[in-house]
């Protein structure tokens, strides 16, 4: 099994550009979530989903935007970069369960110049 | 007051040492609690989740005490391969929102 898988792996974007970061995972699980990982901060919550067509907002959502249209598949919408958004982002998911912990792809290294 | 608190280190030590990771969660309703590892530039990976009662896998112990509201991690006879930061995750209830401390990092040295 491939688990989960971002791309691109690395971006560099200006100012004011848009971009999706994708993410897919092949292990059928309903919870998804995508997280940026800065230095000496933690991962914080972006935003989430608990299944296709059910997402809503952790506790950085803004300038960001997501949908989930199938179970596999959960991408990360950056309306317009701002530098403050250079980051390193990560997708995971999991099945559900308290003691279930996530599964995370590989991240995406994001600079916005 | 962050919602999990970690101590950053670095934590020091030579091969075979033990040595033990503190962290402190500040939503008394929370329902789950975790111990990633995460190696330089790579994803966090779970490496074992704590319960009520302790539990032990090989080399590491997870204890939680919930009334002080503090989870620890023990690693005893340490390899250089356990170099990597150790992030402190809760889940506060519903909906699988983890929450995760900034880590503590871990070098080990021969």
């Amino acid at each position: 099994n491939a688990g989960v898988t971002q791309t691109p792996k690395f971006q560099v974007l200006k100012t004011g550009q848009s971009m999706t970061l994708q993410c897919a995972q092949d292990m059928n699980h309903e919870y998804m979530s995508w997280y940026r990982q800065d230095p000496g901060m933690g991962l914080r919550l972006i935003h989430y989903s608990v299944g296709a067509g059910i997402t809503d907002q952790g506790e950085v959502p803004n300038g960001y935007n997501v949908s989930r249209s199938t179970t596999e598949d959960f991408p990360l919408r950056l309306l317009s970069a701002a530098p403050s958004q250079t980051s390193v982002y990560f997708c995971a998911s999991t099945s559900g369960g308290l003691n279930y912990g996530y599964t995370f792809g590989s991240g995406t290294r994001l600079t916005v110049v | 007051r962050k919602e999990v608190e970690q101590d950053p280190g670095p934590f020091n030590v030579p091969e075979g040492a033990t040595v033990a990771f503190n962290c402190t969660y500040s939503n008394s309703a929370s329902q789950s609690f975790f111990w990633y590892r995460q190696d330089c530039r790579k994803e966090p990976k779970l490496l074992m989740s704590v319960y009520s009662s302790g539990n032990e896998d090989g080399r590491f112990t997870a204890q939680l005490n919930r009334a002080s509201q503090y989870i620890s991690l023990l690693i005893r006879d340490s390899k250089l391969s356990d170099s990597a930061t150790y992030l402190c995750v809760v889940n506060p209830g519903g909906y699988n929102k983890l929450i995760f401390g900034a880590g503590t990092r871990l070098a080990v040295h021969p």
